[in-house]
């Protein structure tokens, strides 16, 4: 077990560029989170998976966001058209049952310029 | 809907004394409560948690926290604070009741250890 992986670790791009970032979670975990944490906040909650089905999107999430676990196992999320207001940490979380222990991984910071 | 406040965005405190970091919480729901912290450019690790039953957690590195439904108070408590303790911490609760649909998180309570 090597925890939650995240990669990059940070991602510095220019406004109005794509971005993709990439999470692989605790192998036997069937739940998988999104947060997205600004400085001087808490994470808030963006989306989440089930396996292989996303099961809610936070309104936090605009259209230029879109998430996917394909095979249920790791997850992206993409940002399109970039603002400077995207600007943050990514953060990724997995969890096994239903008592919502979740491991979250180092996080991807993403700059707009 | 849920919600967490924290009480405190900065708690400074000598090595060695008491730490007390308070979170109250509000939920239309049983709720389920955690306490993380984040390191400098790291991710989030849980400290304790609380669903059901013994409401005195212990958790790791010595802190615990009581939760009180007549307060709807989950106040992190340590007895001795070290230098290693300085930190952010995160209280949360679950977003809708027993479930595993996501966490909400409170602003923060940034931790300064006095030597």
């Amino acid at each position: 077990d090597t925890g939650v992986s995240q990669d990059p670790r940070h991602k510095i791009t220019k406004r109005g560029q794509n971005v993709t970032f990439r999470c692989d979670p605790i192998s036997e975990h069937n739940r998988l989170y999104w947060y997205r944490q600004t400085l001087g906040q808490g994470p808030e909650f963006l989306t989440y998976f089930q396996n292989e089905a996303q099961l809610e999107k936070s309104r936090l999430l605009s259209d230029r966001f879109s998430a996917e676990r394909p095979k249920g196992s790791f997850s992206t999320l993409e940002i399109q058209r970039t603002e400077q207001g995207d600007s943050a940490m990514y953060l990724c979380a997995s969890s096994l049952g239903s008592y919502n222990e979740q491991f979250f991984g180092p996080g991807t910071r993403l700059t707009v310029l | 809907a849920q919600s967490v406040t924290q009480l405190g965005s900065h708690v400074s405190v000598s090595e060695g004394a008491l730490v007390l970091l308070r979170c109250n919480y509000s939920s239309s729901v049983p709720p389920y409560l955690f306490w993380y912290v984040q390191y400098p450019n790291q991710g989030l690790q849980l400290l304790l948690k609380y669903t059901t039953g013994a409401t005195l957690v212990k958790g790791i590195n010595g802190f615990e926290a009581e939760f009180k439904k007549s307060e709807t108070s989950f106040h992190l408590t340590k007895p001795s604070a070290h230098m290693s303790d300085a930190a952010e911490y995160f209280c949360a609760v679950n977003r809708r009741g027993g479930g595993a649909d996501g966490l909400t998180f409170g602003k923060g309570t940034h931790l300064i250890i006095q030597p």
